[in-house]
């Protein structure tokens, strides 16, 4: 597996309260990725980042906000945790724009209440 | 945007057989056609992929077939085993665009 690791991985939370996400790579890969896994709709991505400060939004941004401050770390942040954001959550890497293979970490599996 | 849909939804088939998963793409632009295996628990694996300039790519027992005309790519797997069994989904990406976008998946069981 590439060097990716998210943390914590696993996290219950009540609605309201804030949720902070972190992806970590050692691979010194530009892009980074955050994608939310629910049953019957693959992965959807939420925010990604094409290098340090630089970030876009996804498909399903509303209610989720990122930063990347420096090339090995992704934040993801829930400003105030929903019950429709219980799902899986997971980080991918990816090289440069010559190469668009891309590599997931393990998952975070967050519940909120 | 890009919209992937994948079919079937789930496919069971007796070990030794074939497998076919089915995907289609909207955006003519996509020009990067990754699947992904995931087990129950894990996260995504790559275990193939191909790029608009090939129809077709091998590897082992898992092929890739691609028809830009047609806008759809299919996953083969032959003689299939009993660890074969998982989700497996399609995405779709360009250059211009980057993220994946992918399909709702295809739960295979290989019955022994």
């Amino acid at each position: 597996d590439a060097g990716i690791t998210q943390s914590p991985r696993h996290k219950v939370t009540e609605t309201g309260t804030p949720v902070t996400l972190r992806c970590h790579q050692t691979e010194n890969h530009r892009y980074m990725y955050w994608y939310r896994q629910d049953p019957g709709h693959g992965l959807r991505l939420i925010h990604y980042s094409y290098g340090v400060k630089d970030t876009d939004k996804g498909e399903v941004s509303d209610g989720y906000s990122v930063s990347r401050s420096k090339t090995e770390d992704f934040l993801l942040t829930l400003e105030s945790a929903t019950s429709s954001q219980t799902s899986v959550y997971f980080c991918a890497i990816s090289e440069s724009t010559t190469s668009d293979t891309q590599y997931f970490g393990p998952g975070t599996r967050l519940t909120v209440l | 945007g890009e919209n992937v849909e994948q079919h079937p939804s789930t496919l069971s088939v007796q070990e030794g057989d074939s497998a076919v998963i089915k995907c289609t793409y909207s955006d003519s632009a996509s020009n990067y056609f990754p699947w992904y295996k995931q087990e129950l628990g894990k996260r995504p694996q790559l275990i193939i992929d191909i790029r608009s300039n090939v129809g077709e790519k091998k590897d082992q027992r898992i092929a890739v077939t691609l028809n830009k005309t047609a806008k759809h790519f299919s996953l083969h797997i032959t003689e299939t085993q009993p660890e074969d069994s998982a989700v497996y989904f399609c995405a779709a990406s360009s250059t211009g665009r980057r993220a994946l976008t992918f399909g709702s998946g295809t739960r295979l069981q290989v019955q022994p």
